[in-house]
């Protein structure tokens, strides 16, 4: 089955320390995305990528960074220089980055910083 | 730029009854809009999408939406309210030439027996 994937479903960590999100998609999707949700804010765009060894960043990218080496592939690296980042992290793509495309989403990781 | 509003955090509606989730958007070129939904703990799931054909867009699970140029809106319907319908629905807006959706806060909806 063509999908989206993430992991780990529930990540835990300590104040301090840089995670990494994962997220992998077998659609043939040249474009990727990564998308912060908080209650009552709705869905909130970190970075984004049209293509391989290219990606920018969206309207709350700092304390986050990104990597596109393969095209199935966006991890996103929450570094300790983001102030809040207890948040659902959903990542998302589509055929190309065009006005029309439908986003297809992952399932999300819910990550809790102690 | 391009911006959505959606009137009400939390619609309570009883089974069998109407769904009205109402979107208002900001755009200063003809928009692109789309309507998603999210079960808890879930991503989002793609339930129309507006672009620029026909305004009455009827999309999965009995949802349809129309598009309204006067209003700016493109408020989301389904006659008869399951219980299977009870989760927060997105309205998103395309940002043109930007390539990225922006998105509203977000409506809880919750069917009561």
């Amino acid at each position: 089955d063509g999908g989206i994937t993430q992991s780990p479903k529930y990540l835990f960590r300590k104040e301090g320390q840089n995670v990494t999100l994962s997220c992998e998609q077998n659609l043939n999707h040249d474009a990727m995305y990564w998308y912060r949700q908080d209650p009552g804010q709705g869905l909130r765009l970190i970075y984004y990528s049209q293509i391989v060894n290219d990606f920018q960043k969206g309207d709350i990218a700092e304390g986050y960074s990104v990597s596109r080496e393969k095209k199935e592939s966006f991890p996103l690296t929450v570094t300790s220089a983001q102030k809040n980042p207890t948040a659902f992290y959903l990542c998302a793509s589509s055929i190309v980055a065009g006005d029309t495309d439908t986003q297809y989403f992952g399932p999300g990781t819910r990550l809790t910083v102690l | 730029a391009q911006s959505v509003t959606q009137l009400g955090s939390h619609v309570s509606v009883s089974e069998g009854a109407l769904v009205l989730l109402r979107c208002n958007y900001s755009s200063s070129v003809p928009p692109y809009l789309f309507w998603y939904v999210q079960y808890p703990n879930q991503g989002l799931q793609l339930l129309l999408k507006y672009t620029s054909a026909a305004t009455l867009v009827k999309g999965i699970n009995g949802f349809e939406a129309e598009f309204k140029k006067s209003e700016t809106s493109f408020h989301l319907t389904k006659p008869s309210a399951h219980m299977s319908d009870a989760a927060e629905y997105f309205c998103a807006v395309s940002d043109r030439g930007a390539q990225k959706l922006v998105f509203g806060q977000g409506t809880r909806l919750t069917i009561n027996p």
